[in-house]
């Protein structure tokens, strides 16, 4: 079966740096994306990465292993607004997204 | 640009009942997508649309309909609600080239079956 596996929770400080790992199988691979989702919102696009490596946008970065089926989501210099949940998804070989569970950031002051 | 829209916002129904949901989407988009959200789950895929005219399953089908009779419009439709699709709904939608395309939500319909 497909599995994306992501942390439940987590729990930063304003300023500091944080890490969200993200692991997956599934029936083929065209690429993961990461979304930010406020409470009652909607997810919003943060990230996309289909080659090994990392993509890096202002505060937030995005790293690939394709071979590991690993990525992560790297956040600096963490500000309240950053408190979410991230949700990791890997497009399949039929183009349809396979979605994590979500992990909820808390950022404490 | 309105983006996605879903219509209503909120509803409540009664065991038994049947309502539709309403997406649209003012970008030309050619895929669009009926997702539902669950506490502690992800996105589960319910149908989706590669074009007008055309709907496809995706993971959680059963006791949903869908219809893509306009492009810019893909419905979703309980014909007897029961209290297990109490959830969020979420319609999202992207451009006809899929590769790395950004999905674009609507802002989700709140759900509850009495």
């Amino acid at each position: 079966g497909q599995n994306i596996d992501q942390p439940t929770e987590m729990t930063a400080t304003e300023g500091a740096i944080v890490q969200i790992n993200c692991t997956y199988q599934t029936s083929g691979f065209n690429g993961l994306f990461w979304y930010q989702q406020h409470a009652g919102e909607a997810p919003t696009f943060l990230s996309y990465n289909v080659l090994d490596g990392l993509e890096e946008k202002g505060r937030f970065s995005s790293f690939l292993s394709r071979s590991k089926g690993y990525s992560y989501l790297l956040l600096k210099e963490l500000q309240m607004k950053d408190s979410a949940s991230y949700l990791c998804a890997v497009m399949d070989s039929n183009y349809q997204l396979i979605w994590g569970a979500g992990t909820k950031l808390i950022i404490k002051p | 640009n309105a983006g996605v829209t879903q219509t209503p916002k909120f509803r409540v129904l009664k065991t038994g009942q049947s309502m539709t949901l309403l997406c649209a989407q003012d970008m030309n988009h050619e895929y669009m997508y009926w997702y539902r959200q669950d506490p502690g789950m992800g996105l589960r895929l319910i149908h989706y649309s590669v074009g007008e005219g055309t709907t496809a399953k995706g993971e959680v089908p059963d006791g949903y309909n869908v219809s893509r009779l306009k492009k810019q419009n893909f419905l979703l439709g309980l014909e007897s609600a029961a209290p297990s699709q109490t959830s969020v709904y979420f319609c999202a939608s992207i451009p006809g080239d899929v590769g790395g395309a950004e999905q674009f939500f609507g802002p989700g319909t709140r759900l509850t079956v009495l």
